[in-house]
């Protein structure tokens, strides 16, 4: 159990375009998403927080309007990257956080390759 | 502002040896501390939680304990394998429930 899913798994993209990332878990509900970015050789740097029905929290330095995130169901966020720049091409990973569990622990998704020439 | 450091950026060892990675936090007192495996081009995978008032946590061939007094958290995989070589992350919460993750320490498992 505790699966997450993202699609698409990489996408390249010219700059000025707006890539959507989709995140799903599935077999549990996630009241709680959370995106992250990861540069080569780097840790995750988490950019932002979203609850299920409200508004996004954006971590210090993330632009709001350029990372949209829309966290609609109890079982899917997504991550749009609006006029996207060389400088976005990144890997994106989402969390999500089984409310029921006392561990506290998030599941990952595969990952989101994204280049933008 | 809180600090998660890792003992080192990679780390080299022979099949069967013990691994031991370091973290190490600074300027606050988290209440638990998690530990995740994450693999070239994937998300990271949950391994352990520690809380505060647990010395020790085992799981097959890995072990975490946890000094509050020390600000550390020490990770030890036994009898170690080829397969295990991949970034090993710690991650305690901070301002509530979200996290910060270290660095990472990257395990190369020679055989």
């Amino acid at each position: 159990g505790a699966v997450v899913s993202q699609h698409p798994s990489r996408v390249i993209c010219k700059s000025g375009t707006s890539v959507k990332i989709e995140c799903r878990s599935l077999d549990f509900q996630a009241t709680t998403m959370f995106w992250y970015r990861q540069f080569p050789k780097q840790s995750l740097m988490l950019m932002a927080t979203s609850n299920e029905g409200s508004k996004a929290t954006y971590e210090q330095g993330v632009e709001k309007d350029k990372f949209l995130i829309n966290h609609a169901s109890l079982t899917l966020s997504t991550l749009t990257v609006t006029s996207a720049h060389p400088e976005d091409s990144s890997f994106y990973i989402c969390s999500a956080r089984d409310f029921r569990s006392r561990l506290n622990e998030q599941f990952f998704g595969p990952g989101t390759r994204l280049t933008v020439l | 502002s809180q600090k998660i450091e890792q003992n080192s950026e990679a780390l080299n060892i022979q099949e069967g040896k013990t691994a031991t990675l370091t973290c190490n936090y600074t300027n606050y007192s988290p209440a638990y501390l998690q530990w995740y495996r994450q693999d070239p081009g994937r998300g990271p995978v949950f391994l352990l939680l520690i809380r505060e008032n647990e010395k020790e946590k085992r799981k097959e061939r890995l072990k975490v304990t946890f000094d509050t007094t020390l600000k550390q958290s020490l990770f030890h995989i036994t009898a170690s394998q080829p397969a295990d070589s991949a970034t090993y992350l710690c991650a305690p919460p901070v301002y509530g429930q979200n996290f910060v993750f270290g660095p990472g320490t990257r395990l190369s498992v020679l055989p």
